[in-house]
């Protein structure tokens, strides 16, 4: 039962390259989305989406681009990496829909990255 | 806007204390609340909700109580174990299901035996 899973768990870039952070579940939701932790600030969102083909803006979606071609995967892409984009990135998925069960998130482990 | 506040960390007690970590909110309409908790080297879990006023949360020995009228959501447990050690997220979400969930900026909490 692996949940939802998040490759790489470290990465090291410098400024100006991109790279593409990788996310699948196996639990069938429609729900998925991308959040990153700072140090003091708690977590943020940066990208989601309510099901395949379908995407949307969170609260700091600037030097991040997502696409979600199937309902298993949802890649975050740093287009051009700056310092400010150090943080610990965690994806998290739910079933979507009506009911409690649309309101528990299940993440995965993060991706800790630094831009140097 | 919509927000959410957490008392000051880090907090440590020793096994068997009681534990209170506050956390109020800001938000524009009714929103569900959350305790979410992460342990070293993981992701977030959920620990308990509430989705209206009066509303409890509980488990694990956690509970928390929605209090409209101070807009607050103070996370409690009788008797913490050192498996309790983790940083502890308080959470708003104001639109049904966990689209856009409001993060405080968390509270890490060691247990000493």
């Amino acid at each position: 039962n692996a949940g939802v899973t998040q490759t790489p768990k470290f990465q090291v870039l410098k400024t100006g390259q991109s790279m593409t952070l990788q996310c699948a579940q196996d639990m069938n939701h429609e729900y998925m989305s991308w959040y990153r932790q700072d140090p003091g600030m708690g977590l943020r969102l940066i990208h989601y989406s309510v099901g395949a083909g379908i995407t949307d803006q969170g609260e700091v979606p600037n030097g991040y681009n997502v696409s979600r071609s199937t309902t298993e995967d949802f890649p975050l892409r740093l287009l051009s990496a700056a310092p400010s984009q150090t943080s610990v990135y965690f994806c998290a998925s739910s079933y979507g829909g009506q009911g409690w069960a649309n309101e528990k998130l299940f993440f995965g482990s993060g991706t800790q990255l630094s831009v140097l | 806007g919509n927000s959410v506040t957490q008392m000051e960390g880090p907090v440590t007690l020793s096994e068997e204390a009681f534990l209170t970590i506050n956390c109020t909110y800001t938000a524009t309409g009714y929103p569900s609340l959350f305790w979410y908790v992460q342990y070293p080297g993981e992701g977030l879990q959920l620990l308990l909700k509430a989705t209206k006023a009066d509303d409890k949360g509980s488990n694990k020995g956690f509970e928390a109580t929605y209090r409209k009228e101070t807009t607050s959501f103070h996370l409690e447990k009788g008797s913490v174990q050192v498996s309790d050690s983790a940083v502890y997220f308080c959470a708003l979400s104001l639109i049904q299901g966990a689209q856009k969930l409001v993060f405080g900026q968390g509270t890490r909490l060691t247990i000493n035996p």
